[in-house]
């Protein structure tokens, strides 16, 4: 069965700190991994994609199937980045349901 | 349509009543996915749609919670005789038929069991 882990439900840290969201996922079969963000009064977006191996905002996260984990990271923080942030994970290849973990609220201390 | 589109925004009932509740996604997505998000809470799946195939309906509560979708259109996840524990705010997403494509989520439709 797939499972998604996010164990901090709220983080707070500094403006210019560094921040990391931790995410660890189970699933049998080659996951693909998602963070998806919602700022305040806004929809559920998507943030970025393992496939994508892009940088959005100054995030990244790398998909370690090692430690089965995909964790969020950003060197310096923003105020603009406290959000709440969840992790998700959907079965490779074709349509594939869409698991969330229970998110983490992140605010970034003036 | 330019987005996931969901109706009503917010819907107040009394307990035991019967709540519909409305789910346009975007055209040409085959996937449609609902969630419940309580409040202070994560998201909780319910059933997800793809295409003609029959839906995965794990993540329904209890009986009480059911869901339809037409073809590849709207969608309507109804609650009956519903109890306060079902306040929440329930979330619609669709996306296209491939893996790894992005899910596109409604604003939501507020419920409050009073």
């Amino acid at each position: 069965a797939q499972r998604v882990t996010q164990p901090e439900k709220l983080l707070s840290v500094f403006k210019g700190a560094p921040v990391e969201l931790k995410c660890n996922y189970s699933y049998s079969g080659s996951p693909e991994l998602f963070w998806y963000v919602q700022y305040s009064r806004q929809r559920l977006q998507l943030l970025l994609r393992h496939i994508s191996r892009e940088s959005i905002k100054g995030f990244t996260a790398d998909l370690n199937k090692g430690e089965t984990s995909f964790h969020l990271k950003k060197p310096f923080a923003q105020e603009e980045d406290s959000a709440m942030y969840y992790c998700a994970l959907s079965g490779q290849g074709g349509a594939n349901n869409l698991f969330f973990g229970t998110g983490t609220r992140l605010t970034v201390i003036p | 349509g330019a987005g996931v589109s969901q109706s009503p925004s917010n819907k107040v009932t009394e307990k035991g009543k019967d709540v519909e509740l409305r789910c346009d996604p975007i055209s040409g997505h085959t996937a449609l996915y609902w969630y419940r998000q309580r409040l202070g809470q994560g998201l909780e799946f319910l059933i997800y749609f793809q295409g003609n195939s029959a839906p995965d309906k794990s993540g329904l509560p209890s009986d009480r919670f059911s869901a339809e979708r037409t073809g590849e259109s709207v969608s309507t996840l109804t609650i009956q005789r519903t109890q306060q524990e079902d306040s929440a705010v329930y979330l619609c997403a669709s996306s296209l038929a491939r893996g790894g494509t992005e899910a596109f989520f409604g604003q939501g439709t507020r419920l409050t069991v009073v």
